[in-house]
């Protein structure tokens, strides 16, 4: 067990609706990260969180959003949902922002869209 | 987005075999880090690299941190069952930037 807490563990949706998926970090970590994992593939990062701060983003559609809340738990919002946003979405946590820094990884939440 | 090359893309080993993975970037990385997923599940780190030519071991697994600090290598010794799974390679670039490039991953099959 990674620490890494993350709601819910499956989700099923019609396109163009909106979902909200739910990360809460291990105790003491301030990091937060998220990544896309289509079927096959490797982890696409999305965007980083540091203590409710947006640190760097990646990949991320302009119909997907995220923040961090002031008790470090983070919500990744995916809106105008299609097909191809079908995938496992996983948040990651570190202690720091830094490099050097490993990230923990939960067990993800397999979106699918219909 | 930006990938790291990992080889081979899948294995299929007898148990008992030793296993070598290894990754490639055409950029610089401070960490290099081996994550294991299994069907369903999250990430799970196995080893972190932090200097260029460390060597280090967890259990049956030793990785390595390429000395141009752009590629790494990992060894599975006496194969069991339970390493299938799919092993990614990580880097990361240090300073402020800690968020990990993945590799394309090595899909892992053993059989008795």
């Amino acid at each position: 067990d990674s620490g890494v807490t993350q709601t819910p563990k499956h989700l099923i949706t019609a396109t163009g609706q909106r979902v909200t998926l739910r990360c809460s970090p291990r105790s003491g970590d301030l990091s937060v990260y998220w990544y896309q994992q289509s079927l096959d593939q490797g982890l696409q990062f999305l965007i980083q969180y540091y203590n409710g701060e947006e640190r760097a983003k990646g990949n991320i559609l302009e119909r997907f959003s995220a923040q961090q809340f002031p008790d470090l738990h983070s919500e990744l919002n995916l809106s105008s949902l299609e097909l191809g946003d079908s995938a496992l979405y996983f948040c990651a946590s570190s202690v720091e922002g830094q490099g050097n820094s490993p990230l923990h990884f939960g067990n993800g939440t397999r979106l699918t869209v219909t | 987005g930006q990938q790291l090359n990992q080889s081979p893309q899948s294995m299929f080993i007898q148990e008992g075999e030793d296993v070598s993975m290894n990754c490639t970037s055409s950029s610089i990385f401070n960490t290099w880090l081996w994550y294991k997923q299994d069907p369903g599940e999250g990430p799970v780190l196995l080893i972190a690299l932090y200097k260029a030519g460390e060597l280090t071991s967890n259990g049956r697994l030793t990785a390595q941190f390429g000395i141009t600090r752009k590629d790494s290598f990992l060894n599975i010794s006496a194969s069991i069952p339970s390493d299938v799974g799919i092993y990614f390679c990580a880097g990361q670039e240090g300073g402020t930037a800690s968020k990990l490039t993945f590799g394309t991953g090595t899909r892992l099959q053993v059989t008795l």
